[in-house]
């Protein structure tokens, strides 16, 4: 069965500085989707930014980028230039091709301080 | 267009109640999920749905059953409440296609005493 790992339960970061999450899997399929979600107090889950395992280029949205790293099952999120609104739980998700339920990480919480 | 949303928003029950949660979409999306979100278990898949009058197990069926009888709405029922169920229900939905996002609903909080 595949499993997410996040392995930071707390994080955080300073106004305008740069911010890595980490995210392991484990999964014994070649073909397969990762997520990053953002839930803020408001309990909204949000996508932030997805991934997917047969392309090598990273994904990009604005100020989050991932580094993906299929061959050690690695999808880390990074926050550049933080702001206060970037303030949130954020988690980790598995999708397999072949299946159609996401499989979550326990989540990070993300403080940012002015 | 309201996207996901989800009835009630808070609710609590005694012990071996019944009660429904609603979910609807507006968004024409095949697919449907209820989560449920505990503390420091992220969250985790309760039932889906691929299709109007369709519906499957997930992770953590046990106690909860579903119903889709029309594409828009993905009811959960309880059909005797625990205090383990005591938890923030998150309804989803999603085009059909592994690559598309789910959009979530705002959650319902359900305390069972």
């Amino acid at each position: 069965a595949q499993t997410v790992t996040q392995s930071q339960p707390e994080m955080s970061v300073q106004e305008a500085e740069t911010v890595t999450l980490s995210c392991t899997y484990d999964t014994s399929e070649s073909d397969y989707y990762l997520f990053w979600y953002k839930q803020p107090p408001s309990r909204q889950m949000i996508l932030v930014i997805r991934q997917e395992a047969y392309k090598q280029q990273n994904a990009t949205e604005n100020r989050f980028s991932v580094n993906f790293q299929k061959a050690a099952k690695s999808f880390s999120l990074k926050i550049s230039d933080s702001q206060l609104g970037d303030a949130a739980m954020y988690f980790c998700a598995y999708r397999s091709r072949f299946r159609t339920a996401l499989i979550f990480g326990k989540g990070t919480t993300l403080s940012v301080s002015s | 267009n309201a996207g996901v949303t989800q009835t009630p928003k808070f609710r609590v029950l005694k012990t071996g109640q019944s009660m429904t949660l609603l979910c609807a979409q507006d968004m024409n999306h095949e697919y449907m999920y209820w989560y449920r979100q505990d503390p420091g278990m992220g969250l985790r898949l309760i039932h889906y749905s691929v299709g109007e009058g369709t519906t499957a197990k997930g992770e953590v069926p046990d106690g909860y059953n579903v119903s889709r009888l029309k594409k828009q709405n993905f009811l959960l029922g309880l059909e005797s409440a625990a205090p383990s169920q005591t938890s923030v229900y998150f309804c989803a939905s999603s085009k059909e296609g592994r690559y598309f996002e789910q959009f979530f609903g705002p959650g319902t909080r359900l305390t069972v005493l």
